[in-house]
C-alpha cells in the first residue's frame, strides 16, 4: 500500500539553530499534508498543514515546503527551542484509500541541546 | 489542550478481557476518529464516525468495534484482548468529516496494557 516515510529517524540540534525535518510520500495523488508534534506522554498536536496547490506555507516559527515533483515534504523550525523537543510526524491523506483518512509516517525525534 | 478528552488515561487488563475506551470530541466537532499507536506500527487509523454514523474504516480488527452516540461522544470497544493489543489509543475530532480538508485534533490518549 501507499506509505509515508521519513529520511531521518532522529535529529539533534543546538538551541537557537534552525531544524529541518524531512518526509517522503509515495502517493502522487495525495493532496493534503500535515505535520504533527508529539511530546512524551501526550497526543499528537497539529502544527501546520499544506495543500497540494501550494509549495510553501508559513506559520509561527515553522514553514512547510512541498515538492510534488520529488514527492517530498519538509518542516523547518526557526530558532529551535528546548520546548520543540518531540517526535514529529508527517501525514498525508489516503487519497483513494480509506475515504481520505490520514496515513502517518513513523516519526522523527527532534532533540534540542541547550 | 486540544479540547478532546479521553478516559481512562491508563488501563491494565488481562488477555481475553474486554475494555471500553471513551472519547469526547471538541465542542462543535461532529467527526471522531480512532487511532492505535504502537512501537512497531506507528500511528494507525482505525475507524471514523461522523454525526453518529460510521464513515470510514482503516486497520481495525474484527475484535474491535466503536460507536458514536447522539451527544457525539464515542466509545471504542476492544474484546478478546491479546498481548499485541497493548498500545496507545488516540481519539481525534474534526468539525466535519472530510480528512482531506478538516484538521484533526487529538486527545491525550489511553494507554492500554494487556498482561
Amino acid at each position: 500500500g501507499e506509505s509515508v516515510g521519513l529520511h531521518l529517524p532522529t535529529l539533534s540540534v543546538q538551541e537557537g539553530d534552525n531544524s529541518i525535518i524531512n518526509c517522503a510520500y509515495s502517493n502522487s495523488a495525495s493532496d493534503y499534508f500535515i505535520w504533527y508534534k508529539q511530546e512524551s506522554g501526550k497526543g499528537p498536536q497539529f502544527i501546520i498543514d499544506i495543500r497540494s496547490n501550494m509549495d510553501k506555507r508559513q506559520g509561527q516559527r515553522v514553514t512547510v515546503l512541498l515538492n510534488k515533483t520529488v514527492k517530498h515534504l519538509s518542516l523547518q523550525i526557526a530558532a529551535t527551542q528546548p520546548g520543540d523537543s518531540a517526535v514529529y510526524f508527517c501525514a498525508e491523506n489516503d487519497y483513494g484509500g480509506s475515504q481520505g483518512n490520514l496515513i502517518f509516517g513513523k516519526g522523527t525525534k527532534l532533540s534540542v541541546k541547550p | 489542550d486540544s479540547g478532546v478528552t479521553q478516559t481512562p488515561k491508563h488501563l491494565i487488563t488481562a488477555t481475553g478481557q474486554r475494555v471500553t475506551l471513551r472519547c469526547s470530541p471538541r465542542s462543535g466537532d461532529l467527526s471522531v476518529y480512532w487511532y492505535q499507536q504502537s512501537l512497531d506500527q506507528g500511528l494507525q487509523f482505525l475507524i471514523q464516525y461522523y454525526n453518529g454514523e460510521e464513515r470510514a474504516k482503516g486497520n481495525i480488527l474484527e475484535r474491535f468495534s466503536a460507536q458514536q452516540f447522539p451527544d457525539l461522544h464515542s466509545e471504542l470497544n476492544l474484546s478478546s484482548l491479546e498481548l499485541g493489543d497493548s498500545a496507545l489509543y488516540f481519539c481525534a475530532s474534526s468539525v466535519e468529516g472530510t480528512p482531506s480538508t478538516d484538521t484533526q485534533y487529538f486527545g491525550p490518549g489511553t494507554r492500554l496494557t494487556v498482561l
